[in-house]
């Protein structure tokens, strides 16, 4: 079974940063493109960052560039996000989520909760 | 950025009743290589989105078949046959063309 599982999350005061991890497993996650995509309370989704198999490539949105960085590690079946100089603004629950070529974000974990807040 | 901009952004239905939602993109998402980049959503009360619909018709193994999306360039529809009541929950459009946009959900009621 595929499970992706989010963590890392926590409360931390603005200016402040977190590294969330993603576990994949029941797949070949060298195999796969991987995003990072946040929901804060009571709104909708909004993709943040993706990353190519083999870390090469990366992509982000305007809201996040300069101050997060996806990574991951296929030797440990993982995907990362550095997230620095935060601001009450990316309080969110933060999900990871896999890309089949083609089909974007067919899965998704549970997600991990940051809270920014002084 | 591409807008994506959905309506209605809430829709009551009674079961075994049809329901459409429609899904505008502020520009085309028809690439160069042909493929439409348009996929539909749904987050069930208190879980993480899932994928129903794909290059805005295929939909994932294992949706059922009520479910259809259809459109083109900058506007596209998703539509349940006959909604039953696990289909409750914010449905979601969303672009791959121009990086990842969402639209702003619409919320299905029984």
């Amino acid at each position: 079974e595929v499970q992706l599982v989010e963590s890392g999350g926590d409360f931390v005061q603005p200016g402040g940063s977190l590294r969330l991890s993603c576990a994949a497993s029941g797949f070949t996650f060298s195999n796969y493109e991987m995003n990072w995509v946040r929901q804060a309370p009571g709104k909708g989704p909004e993709w943040l960052s993706y990353i190519n198999v083999n870390g090469a490539t990366t992509f982000y949105a305007d809201s996040v560039k300069g101050r997060f960085t996806i990574s991951r590690d296929n030797a440990r079946n993982s995907l990362y996000l550095q997230m620095s100089s935060l601001r009450v603004e990316d309080t969110a629950l933060y999900y990871c989520a896999r890309d089949e070529g083609d089909i974007k974000a067919d899965k998704w974990g549970q997600g991990t909760l940051v809270t920014v807040s002084s | 950025d591409t807008v994506m901009t959905q309506s209605p952004l809430s829709l009551s239905v009674t079961p075994g009743q049809p329901a459409s939602i429609s899904c505008k993109s502020s520009q085309s998402l028809l690439h160069s290589d042909g493929k439409t980049y348009l996929y539909w959503y749904l987050q069930k009360p208190g879980q993480s989105p899932q994928l129903l619909i794909y290059k805005v018709s295929s939909r994932l193994s294992g949706v059922p078949s009520r479910f259809s999306g259809s459109g083109s360039g900058t506007d596209f529809t998703l539509r349940i046959s006959r909604v039953e009541a696990e289909d409750v929950g914010v449905y979601y459009c969303m672009q791959a063309l121009h990086l990842i946009t969402f639209g702003q959900g619409t919320r299905l009621e029984i």
